[in-house]
Order: structure tokens, then sequence, then C-alpha cells
């Protein structure tokens, strides 16, 4: 069945630091894949998505490029702010496959 | 525009109590499907209705059902409640499929269900 593996956290920095948080996964056909971020006491928010290989999903200066022969959806800012603590989630649906598939998600800690 | 909205935010049972959530989805969209997300975990798919009909079920006993009416708003029913039922319930809706069944799902905020 399908997986998703990513890093596991706490993830801390300071802000205006690189941010690189991977994840892996496991799939069969050609999957769709995405970051959503949850804050504090709030569902889960979109940030970004890429529907085929070597898609780049973009939005508010994160970024994370659909690597098929990694099979890897790496996420990344070049800049992080104290707003953007969060939990980011990576997850994935393909196919026949409604629903979606979620990694355990990385807590992301920036201080000022 | 409103997005998906979930009622109650809050809830507290009892072990062996039934429980209802309630669930609006985004407007434009026709499909809903529900999460249980424990603390600190990643949410996992209980299931996800289209037309009214349950389309796909993920790995949860039969103790959660489900129900979709004819405006795309949705609930869901646990009975006979365990401890380890206390989680985040979330509710995500999704647009008509047009290309796929890739299209992204957009969550509401939850519904927080303790059981004492």
């Amino acid at each position: 069945g399908n997986s998703v593996t990513q890093m596991e956290g706490p993830v801390t920095l300071s802000e205006e630091a690189f941010l690189t948080i991977n994840c892996t996964y496991t799939a069969t056909g050609y999957p769709s894949l995405f970051w959503y971020v949850q804050y504090p006491g709030e569902g889960l928010q979109l940030l970004l998505k890429a529907t085929k290989a070597d898609d780049k999903g973009s939005n508010k200066g994160f970024e994370a490029t659909y690597r098929k022969e990694t099979t890897s959806f790496h996420l990344e800012k070049g800049s992080v702010q104290v707003s953007d603590s969060a939990v980011y989630f990576c997850a994935l649906s393909g196919g026949s496959n409604y629903k979606l598939t979620f990694g355990k998600g990385t807590l992301l800690t920036v201080n000022p | 525009d409103a997005g998906v909205t979930q009622s109650p935010t809050h809830l507290i049972k009892t072990r062996g109590q039934q429980v209802t959530l309630r669930c609006s989805p985004k407007s434009g969209h026709d499909t809903v499907s529900w999460y249980q997300q424990a603390l600190g975990q990643g949410p996992q798919f209980i299931f996800q209705y289209y037309e009214e009909e349950e389309r796909q079920r993920g790995n949860f006993p039969d103790r959660f059902s489900g129900h979709q009416f004819p405006n795309y708003s949705s609930e869901l029913n646990v009975n006979a409640l365990l401890l380890g039922d206390s989680a985040l319930y979330l509710c995500a809706s999704s647009g008509r499929r047009q290309g796929g069944s890739n299209q992204p799902q957009h969550f509401g905020d939850g519904t927080r269900l303790s059981i004492l």
C-alpha cells in the first residue's frame, strides 16, 4: 500500500535560516503529492502540491519538487519566519485511491 | 466563501456512548472525507462519501459509520466509544472530479473528541 515517511522532528531554527523537511514515499502508479501545514488548534491547510514527476509546487516561499527517481518531495524554504512555526505534513493520493495518506508530521519551531 | 465547517468544536463523552459529528463542505464541493488524528500523529483516513454513498473506507471498525446528505453535508457516527477513540476528527471536502481522484482536499478545523 501507499506510505509516506518524513523526517522526525522537532526542528528548531532561527529566523531567516534555511529549512528542509525530507519526505519520501511508496506508492503504485503516479500519485499526487502534497504538503499540508497545521497551526496550533487548527485544521490542515494545503501549502503546495505537485501532480506529476518534476513538477515544482510553491507557495508563500515554500517549494517542493516531485522527484520520481528518488520517490521524494522535500519541502524547502530559503528564509523562515517566526510565523512559519507549525506542524508540516507530507501526503499523497493517487490512482483509484481517493484517500490522502499522511506522514507523521514534523514540528517546526522558529525562534526570533 | 465559507470553507469547511465542523461542529461541535469540542465534545466530551464517556466509554460506551455514541457520538455524531457534523461537517459542511466548502461551497462547490461534493465529496467529503473523514480523518482521525491522534495526538502527535498524522491524520488517518476513515472513509469518503460521494453522491451520498461511501466510496472508500480505511481500516476502521464498523463502529464508525457515516452519512452524506443531498446538500453534500456529512455526519460521522461512532458507537460504543472507547478510550482510544479520543482524537481530533477532521473533515475534508474536495471538488467535483474532473481529471482524476487527485483533487486537493480542504480541511475544517476539526472536532476534538475526548472520551472519559
